[in-house]
């Protein structure tokens, strides 16, 4: 069964810093890797979306990379603003029996980025 | 374009009453469907997927149903919501039979059990 870590469960920062938030995956037979953003109460925001013969995305200050041999992912946010604050959540799809492919996700990043 | 809808945004149950969440989806045809549910301090679990009218699979035995009963509408029910049913619940789809596509979420129901 796949299981997604994330890690750091929580980040808080100044306004400026480059940040680096990590998922790691166990089942390295994936279709593809995705990054969501989840602001408190509200639904999923598509960030970056992963193939799984990719190596890695970007769109504008951020950038996601993935290896998926070693099961690993890492989204990159370049000159943090205090809008970024959110959660950062990573999704890896693979196959179910059940004919489809299915997202499964970790608990998330945490972060704050304060002025 | 495409868009997913969810509702209601909030609702507040007693102990025992039923339950209907409903989703539907526009501007695509035949999606993959799913519904997670997000409790608190937790991530977020797959609780039913679908690949079509009719057609739904299970991840986690639980209190709750799901039907199709549409292309594009996906309704998550119970008969009797216990209190371990609250939660954050999330609908999402994806273009069928397509790997590499990404999976895009509605606004959620805050659902609280007392």
């Amino acid at each position: 069964k796949q299981e997604v870590t994330q890690i750091p469960a929580a980040l808080s920062v100044p306004e400026g810093e480059n940040l680096v938030l990590n998922c790691s995956f166990t089942d390295s037979a994936i279709y593809n890797l995705q990054w969501f953003r989840q602001d408190p109460g509200k639904g999923l925001t598509s960030l970056l979306l992963i193939q799984s013969s990719q190596r890695e995305q970007t769109s504008g200050r951020l950038n996601a990379s993935l290896d998926k041999s070693s099961g690993r992912s890492t989204l990159y946010i370049a000159a943090s603003q205090p809008g970024d604050s959110a959660t950062y959540l990573c999704a890896v799809s693979g196959w179910a029996s059940g004919g489809s492919y299915i997202p499964t996700f970790g608990r998330g990043t945490s972060l704050i980025v304060h002025p | 374009s495409q868009t997913i809808h969810q509702w209601p945004a909030t609702l507040v149950q007693p102990v025992g009453s039923p339950l209907s969440l409903e989703c539907t989806v526009e501007g695509t045809s035949n999606p993959n469907l799913y519904w997670y549910r997000q409790a608190a301090g937790r991530g977020l679990q797959l609780l039913f997927y679908s690949v079509g009218i009719g057609q739904i699979s299970s991840e986690v035995p639980q209190n709750l149903s799901a039907s199709r009963p549409q292309d594009r509408q996906f309704i998550l029910s119970s008969k009797k919501l216990l209190l371990s049913d609250s939660g954050f619940y999330l609908c999402a789809w994806s273009v069928h039979g397509h790997s590499n596509t990404e999976a895009f979420f509605g606004q959620g129901t805050r659902l609280t059990v007392v």
